[in-house]
């Protein structure tokens, strides 16, 4: 159980176009997901906290212009990197929170997504 | 705000030979605290987690890790070492233990085993 998926695993976009990453609680219900961005050889850094039904929480140096984050049901969260450009390139990695408080809150991640922009 | 530090990049160590991996957190409350393990190109598995109780957590794929408040470490070990457990590992803490609690991770420490 608590498996996460996301989609595409990898993508190849042209400079100036958008792309939508898809994050999904397969097996529970998670209001709360998270977004991180992964550069080459680095750690993983929170871009962003998604709540279904509102607005997503941004950290701070995020552009919420540029990373919009839609958490519409209970199991999907998407990113959408508008406008993308090569500094965009990165591995993008979700997590889901199980609503269930018996779960421990624990986070269950996803396997990444692989954006390159040419 | 809490903080991790893994002060190695990387490690290699011999098949066989036993594990310490090294995370110092910084957090002003009981932390809640986790250890990851990424492969290449993959995402993230969940070695083991402490909240709370014995302070010697044991996790999958033989790991241990061990909390002590007054070091302030969370240091994971291994007592030997198979050639699959090549990659790269993330101490992690939780900001607390609810829905607003965010993860935050170290830099990572990259294991490579050598034949």
């Amino acid at each position: 159980g608590a498996v996460v998926s996301q989609h595409p695993s990898r993508v190849i976009c042209k400079s100036g176009t958008s792309v939508k990453i898809e994050c999904r609680s397969l097996d529970f219900q998670a209001t709360t997901m998270f977004w991180y961005r992964q550069f080459p050889k680095q750690s993983l850094m929170l871009m962003a906290t998604s709540n279904e039904g509102s607005k997503a929480t941004y950290e701070q140096g995020v552009e919420k212009d540029k990373f919009l984050i839609n958490h519409a049901s209970l199991t999907l969260s998407t990113l959408t990197v508008t406008s993308a450009h090569p500094e965009d390139s990165s591995f993008y990695i979700c997590s889901a929170r199980q609503t269930d408080p018996l779960s421990s809150y624990e986070q269950y991640f996803g396997p990444g997504t692989r954006l390159t922009v040419t | 705000a809490q903080s991790v530090t893994q002060p190695d990049i990387h490690i290699t160590v011999s098949e066989g030979a036993s594990l310490e991996l090294r995370c110092n957190y910084s957090y002003g409350a009981t932390p809640y605290l986790f250890w990851y393990v990424q492969s290449p190109g993959q995402g993230l598995q969940l070695l083991l987690k402490y909240f709370s109780g014995d302070t010697l957590v044991q996790g999958i794929k033989g790991f241990e890790a061990e909390f002590k408040r007054s070091q302030s470490s969370f240091n994971l070990r291994k007592p030997s070492v198979h050639w699959s457990d090549a990659a790269e590992y993330f101490c992690a803490v939780a900001s607390g233990y609810s829905s607003a609690s965010k993860i935050i991770f170290g830099s990572g420490t990259r294991l490579s085993i050598r034949p």
